[in-house]
């Protein structure tokens, strides 16, 4: 079975500073990985997917993730923290290979930048 | 191109009642899931809907239904409705062939007293 757990359900940055929110996967098959951000009482964004091309996937916004398999993990990073970055973040695995997969969630982690 | 619009915005509903929510899926997308997201927590998955049939289901009870319908529009219905069904409910739609992703909606924030 699938599962993700994200490292700290907090994590507060100084604006400028380095973002990195950390999630590890769990996974019977080969998997796709992707990270959402959700900013308050909205849906959620795809930030960025992992679907088994390039291992160093770059997304949205200037953030970034790398798929280390030996690790299970698929952190995600961006260079340089704006304060328009506050907001929740979800790592999900895919149930299944293919596009009719469905999502399984981390907790998720919030995202505070200081000014 | 139009996204995903999830109608109503906001509910109110007493235990043991049933409720209807709504999903338009973004245009040209034939398939649609729906989540659940209690407070605080990541989203779940409830069930997925392909040519109006129901095509995968995650771990809930059965008095959670839906429908897809013929312009790939989605309900979820909730029957008897529970104190814990208190959550943000989240629908997103996907093509069922091609590059893998999904668009959420806003969701739908229901509260049950």
């Amino acid at each position: 079975a699938q599962s993700v757990t994200q490292l700290g359900s907090h994590v507060s940055v100084s604006e400028g500073a380095l973002v990195l929110l950390r999630c590890n996967y769990s996974s019977s098959v080969p998997p796709y990985l992707f990270w959402y951000v959700q900013y308050p009482n909205q849906g959620l964004q795809l930030l960025l997917k992992y679907t088994s091309a390039a291992t160093l996937v770059k997304g949205i916004n200037g953030f970034e993730a790398e798929f280390k398999k030996s690790e299970t993990s698929f952190h995600l990073t961006k260079p340089s923290a704006h304060m328009s970055d506050a907001a929740e973040y979800f790592c999900a695995v895919s149930d299944r290979r293919g596009s009719q997969g469905n999502l399984i969630f981390g907790k998720g982690t919030k995202l505070s930048v200081k000014p | 191109e139009t996204g995903v619009t999830q109608s109503p915005t906001h509910l109110i509903k007493t235990r043991g009642q049933q409720v209807t929510l709504r999903c338009s899926s973004q245009s040209g997308h034939n398939t649609v899931s729906w989540y659940q997201q209690a407070l605080g927590q990541g989203p779940q998955f409830i069930f997925q809907y392909y040519r109006e049939e129901e095509n995968g289901r995650g771990n809930f009870p059965p008095r959670f239904s839906g429908l897809q319908f013929p312009n790939y529009s989605s309900e979820l219905n909730v029957n008897a409705l529970e104190l814990d069904d208190s959550a943000l409910y989240l629908c997103a739609s996907s093509l069922a062939q091609g590059s893998y992703g999904y668009t959420f909606g806003s969701g739908t924030r229901l509260t049950v007293v």
